[in-house]
């Protein structure tokens, strides 16, 4: 079963303008919602995390939004830069595991 | 601090082979989560293990075990290859996953191909 959906493989964006990244959850458990960016050969690194009790996180060009009625999870990258251009991955921490997505693989045209 | 440390880099395996691939945690972290990345299918989750012991498991066939030892190092081991076992495979190391909004650190992976 799919816990975690993130629709769209990928998406193209201009330099300097906004990126938004989507996820849906399916388990209402889920305590902690986080992203991770992938450049290829290299392993996940972590982007930024927000708790299921705040609707907002915000660090510099970074910042996710959760709507928990919803179940789903956005990152928004503001300005988006070409350096941006990687996979993200949102995960969903329950329990002692960490389920991810299977990614959206985002191109930022200089 | 060195990082999270996969070998090898790339294996290449027959069908019907085993492997066994190896991780070295981020000194002082005692989680070591493993994941399997295939094209269009995300990161999936196959164990994790925290103190030498294996606290939860993903949805994969016996042919897939692991171990951790009593330095936190981890290996995991398939036996009876598959083509469908080519893929990259991702250790992830925390000081004890599950704990709110702790973060997995990741090696580079393991590159397995499976002819």
């Amino acid at each position: 079963d799919q816990q975690v959906k993130q629709n769209s493989p990928s998406l193209s964006v201009q330099e300097g303008r906004i990126s938004i990244l989507n996820c849906d959850y399916t388990n209402s458990m889920f305590d902690y919602f986080l992203w991770y960016k992938k450049y290829p050969a290299e392993g996940p690194t972590f982007l930024i995390s927000i708790s299921s009790i705040k609707d907002k996180n915000e660090d510099g060009r970074f910042t996710v939004f959760l709507n928990k009625s919803a179940k789903h999870l956005s990152l928004h990258i503001v300005p988006s830069q070409p350096g941006d251009s990687a996979v993200y991955f949102c995960a969903l921490v329950v329990g002692f595991k960490t389920i991810f997505g299977a990614g959206t693989r985002l191109f930022v045209k200089a | 601090k060195a990082g999270v440390t996969q070998t090898p880099r790339y294996l290449i395996k027959t069908r019907g082979q085993q492997v066994t691939l190896s991780c070295s945690p981020i000194s002082g972290h005692r989680s070591v989560s493993w994941y399997q990345q295939t094209p269009g299918q995300g990161l999936q989750f196959l164990f994790e293990y925290f103190s030498e012991t294996q606290r939860n498991k993903g949805n994969f066939p016996g042919r897939f075990s692991g171990r951790q030892f009593s330095n936190s190092r981890s290996e995991m081991n398939v036996s009876t290859l598959e083509l469908g076992d080519s893929a990259l495979y991702l250790c992830a190391s925390s000081l004890n996953a599950g704990s709110p909004g702790e973060k997995l650190f990741f090696g580079s992976g393991t590159q397995l191909s499976v002819l």
